[in-house]
């Protein structure tokens, strides 16, 4: 069984450039969760999709971050425009059921110059 | 806020010796908690939960933790560390969303 996939592994970009990053859960899995480490720093939650709906987008920076999961499927998350305190390495998660074990997939690393 | 605190950030121990890797949290209600694991390279992966039951833990790879309520503690430990438990290790707890520790990276020197 494949696991959580991230695309890409890295992305490097100019500040005010825009970049989507993708995510497919383990198929069958409702729930999807993006994630993020800035460097230095601890794992914080980004937002909680169950199937194609928000479910908690509270740890959201700013509006400069879209996250969208159209049918309930793979997942991406836009930086638009991207800023210097983006960089960072941005985690994906499915789960079955909410609130047991998450899959985590391994990550994009942002690099924001 | 619900919050996580690992004590250490880095631990440096030879093989064979022992762990214990702290972990404090703050939340009054009813907990599930977890240690997830990073090696290098790899993806983050569950080494073990507590979600009710037996506060004695047992995970993959020879780690356990121990839920003590009264202190708020959900501390790793592992009795004799190998050159392959190099990693990082993060504490977490579960609060409609997963909300993790700094982390400690272990190096363990062969």
């Amino acid at each position: 069984e494949a696991g959580v996939t991230q695309f890409p592994s890295h992305s490097v970009i100019e500040k005010g450039q825009t970049v989507t990053l993708r995510c497919d859960p383990i198929s069958g899995h409702d729930n999807l969760y993006w994630y993020r480490r800035v460097m230095g720093k601890e794992i914080k939650f980004l937002l909680h999709f169950v199937k194609e709906s928000k479910q908690d987008e509270s740890g959201m920076p700013n509006n400069r971050f879209l996250a969208e999961r159209t049918g309930g499927t793979y997942s991406t998350l836009k930086v638009q425009p991207a800023e210097l305190e983006d960089s960072g390495v941005y985690f994906c998660a499915s789960s079955l059921v909410w609130g047991n074990e998450q899959f985590f997939g391994p990550g994009t690393r942002l690099t924001v110059l | 806020a619900q919050s996580v605190s690992q004590h250490n950030h880095h631990v440096i121990l030879s093989e064979a010796a022992s762990l214990e890797l702290g972990c404090n949290y703050s939340y009054g209600g009813t907990v599930n908690l977890f240690w997830y694991v990073q090696y290098p390279g790899q993806h983050l992966q569950l080494l073990l939960k507590y979600f009710s039951g037996d506060p004695l833990v047992k995970g993959i790879k020879g780690f356990e933790a121990e839920f003590i309520k009264s202190k708020f503690s959900f501390n790793l430990r592992k009795p004799s560390v190998q050159w392959s438990d190099t990693a990082e290790y993060f504490c977490a707890v579960y609060d409609d969303k997963i909300i993790f520790g700094k982390g400690t990276r272990l190096h363990i020197l062969p």
